[in-house]
């Protein structure tokens, strides 16, 4: 199993452009999640999912989209970026819930 | 609203104890607690549901207190690897655990040979 998969590794954006960040998961698990983690801040929830179709808002979701077609395939989308969304984000996903496994990571910067 | 974590950080030598508490003004479903080494992903630890009793592995071990909603984590004999930040993540869902985290701010943890 690959666990959870994260794509790109690294990303340098200028202000207004838009991309996806790619989460997969080959554990058949219902529920995914997206954290950004900035320093001193610890990690906050962006959206999260419990359930093919089935999203919902986060602590810190203005900027960002989701979408949820498949079991496997949590993507994220910036719509216009800022150098506020600069950070480190995570992708993770759980069975119910419980013990969450986090992906490797995609490290954004914004100029 | 974010659980607090304290200490912010802790110095230990190898062989020490540690104890790291993490609070909410909120009542609580679950507690989490991962591991997060420098540049890596948090790794997961052990979750406390409410009704549940104390859970440990190995040397570090942690327990729940409903009443004062507070979650301790306790690692005993501390080794080099323990060495990272210490996040718990709280869950307020009543019933079925959603696992919709709210993240304290982490404590950093450093073992000394």
């Amino acid at each position: 199993n690959a666990g959870v998969t994260q794509t790109p590794k690294f990303q340098v954006l200028k202000t207004g452009q838009s991309m996806t960040l790619q989460c997969a998961q080959d554990m058949n698990h219902e529920y995914m999640s997206w954290y950004r983690q900035d320093p001193g801040m610890g990690l906050r929830l962006i959206h999260y999912s419990v359930g093919a179709g089935i999203t919902d808002q986060g602590e810190v979701p203005n900027g960002y989209n989701v979408s949820r077609s498949t079991t496997e395939d949590f993507p994220l989308r910036l719509l216009s970026a800022a150098p506020s969304q600069t950070s480190v984000y995570f992708c993770a996903s759980s069975h119910r819930g419980l013990e969450q496994f986090f992906g490797p990571g995609t490290r954004l910067t914004v100029l | 609203q974010q659980p607090v974590q304290s200490p912010q950080a802790v110095i230990l030598r190898e062989g020490e104890d540690a104890v790291i508490n993490c609070s909410s003004s909120k009542a609580l479903y679950s507690v989490h607690w991962y591991r997060q080494k420098h540049g890596e992903a948090p790794v997961f630890l052990m979750i406390l549901l409410k009704g549940g009793e104390q859970k440990g592995h190995d040397k570090i071990s942690a327990s729940f207190n409903e009443k004062k909603q507070q979650s301790s984590l306790y690692l005993t004999a501390s080794q080099l690897s323990y060495s990272g930040t210490y996040f718990c993540g709280t869950d307020y869902a009543g019933g079925t655990s959603y696992g919709k985290l709210t993240f304290g701010q982490g404590t950093i943890l450093t073992v000394h040979p």
